[in-house]
């Protein structure tokens, strides 16, 4: 099976724009996390998606807002870019509530 | 609310040698826990998990961890180290929603010659 995939791998944005970030699971499976790593506060939960509703959110700003679809692709958005908004985003799918397979990320820079 | 600490952010061995990365949680729930590893520039590999059952756990590329409910640890061992295995390492924890992990900071294992 092929893993998880997001595209795109890197992307620089201005401060004040908006970007939105792709990631498509494991076929078959039906929920898919979001995570923001950054050197300074790890490895963060923003948002997890089943059966395209949102089930359980992290302690981030309304500025970031994802989606699904219904064949369970997923998108994230954020809104007025900051530049504490660089970091590695991280896409993760489960078939299970409790094993996680991740993607290899977006390296999102602000400048 | 679940979480896990990671002792020691930075651990170097010699090749060959045991490798240990401690991890202790905190958990108002029975615990699922697990441990991933991260490459430069790639996503988290999942090496092996705990979430019932027997509490010694075996993992990808020789790595086993022992999930210890009256030490609150899960510490992550391999018998002998090689050069390949330096990376970041991460533990977590499921939240108390099931719906995602709560990791700890990381611990960076060096490998050396």
């Amino acid at each position: 099976k092929a893993g998880v995939t997001q595209t795109p791998r890197y992307l620089i944005k201005t401060r004040g724009q908006q970007v939105t970030l792709s990631c498509s699971p494991i076929s078959g499976h039906r929920s898919v996390s979001w995570y923001q790593q950054t050197p300074g506060q790890g490895l963060q939960f923003l948002f997890e998606y089943f059966s395209e509703t949102q089930r359980n959110k992290g302690n981030f700003p309304g500025r970031f807002s994802g989606r699904q679809f219904s064949n369970s692709r997923s998108e994230m958005n954020v809104s007025t870019l900051e530049l504490g908004d660089s970091a590695l985003y991280l896409c993760a799918s489960s078939s299970e509530f409790y094993e996680q397979y991740f993607g290899p990320g977006t390296r999102l820079t602000v400048t | 609310a679940q979480s896990v600490t990671q002792l020691g952010s930075h651990v170097s061995v010699s090749e060959g040698a045991l490798v240990l990365l401690r991890c202790n949680y905190s958990s108002s729930v029975p615990p699922y826990l697990f441990w991933y590893v991260q490459y430069p520039n790639q996503g988290l590999q999942l090496l092996l998990k705990y979430t019932t059952g027997a509490t010694l756990v075996k993992g990808i590329n020789g790595f086993e961890a022992e999930f210890k409910k009256s030490e609150t640890s899960f510490h992550l061992t391999k018998p002998s180290a090689h050069m390949s295995d330096a990376a970041e390492y991460f533990c977590a924890v499921t939240t108390t929603s099931g719906y995602a992990l709560n990791f700890g900071k990381g611990t960076s294992l060096l490998v050396t010659p």
